[in-house]
């Protein structure tokens, strides 16, 4: 089983809906949650973090934790196309480093 | 400068060569790293330093060696390096490896002839 498990995509949405990035992990004893984003050909950037269960939200961005299903997931609300880049899932577990997800490509289509 | 940045952003050696990469974060942080991206493949961690003393060495092959001279400045020195060694290599920084907010530079792409 990997340690953290992402769809691969691509989740193709339209613009104005909302893209919903799913991340499941491994570890029960993982703590922090991060969301990084990454265009092509260019560096990840992290958009959003989360530590504590339920919703964290910041801007058009929300995002959900539930540790007892060892589940996080990233909403975009009003999503547009230059949201289109692959989603990084990172979870910081018990060994005190971050793993990250192979990631999630999502295409906004106008 | 601001952030983190890394020099060169592209690269290309053969398997003879000796080369290094440069990182430097401009942040105040205290903990530097070492990943490796390859097509299809999740962001592997290679090297942390802490305060400039290396945390974690992630069985990484010693034909690639980390140097942390101070806790602004990382590199990592390539010598006889193999095909399956091109990738793109991102150095990223963080307050502390307790904190895990980490910010990724730009990235050298590596290609090994």
């Amino acid at each position: 089983q990997k340690e953290v498990e992402q769809n691969s995509g691509p989740l193709s949405v339209p613009e104005g809906a909302i893209a919903s990035l799913n991340c499941t992990y491994s570890d029960r004893g993982s703590q922090s949650f991060f969301w990084y984003r990454q265009y092509s050909g260019k560096s990840p950037e992290l958009i959003m973090f989360i530590y504590s269960n339920g919703d964290k939200e910041d801007g058009r961005f929300t995002a959900q934790l539930n540790k007892a299903s060892q589940y996080v997931s990233l909403l975009i609300r009003d999503s547009q196309p230059s949201d289109s880049a692959t989603y990084l899932c990172a979870v910081a577990g018990t060994a005190s480093k971050l793993t990250f997800g192979t990631g999630t490509r999502l295409q906004v289509t106008l | 400068e601001t952030g983190v940045t890394q020099t060169p952003r592209h690269l290309v050696m053969g398997m003879t060569n000796k080369k290094s990469l440069k990182c430097e974060q401009h942040l105040g942080h205290n903990a530097m790293y070492w990943y490796k991206q390859s097509a299809k493949k999740p962001l592997e961690l290679m090297f942390v330093y802490n305060f400039k003393e290396q945390t974690e060495n992630n069985s990484v092959p010693s034909r690639f060696s980390p140097e942390c001279p101070n806790s602004s400045h990382l590199f990592l020195h390539l010598h006889t390096l193999q095909p399956e060694d091109s990738a793109l290599y991102l150095c990223a920084s963080s307050f502390q490896t307790s904190s895990y907010e980490q910010y990724f530079g730009p990235g050298t792409r590596l290609t090994v002839t």
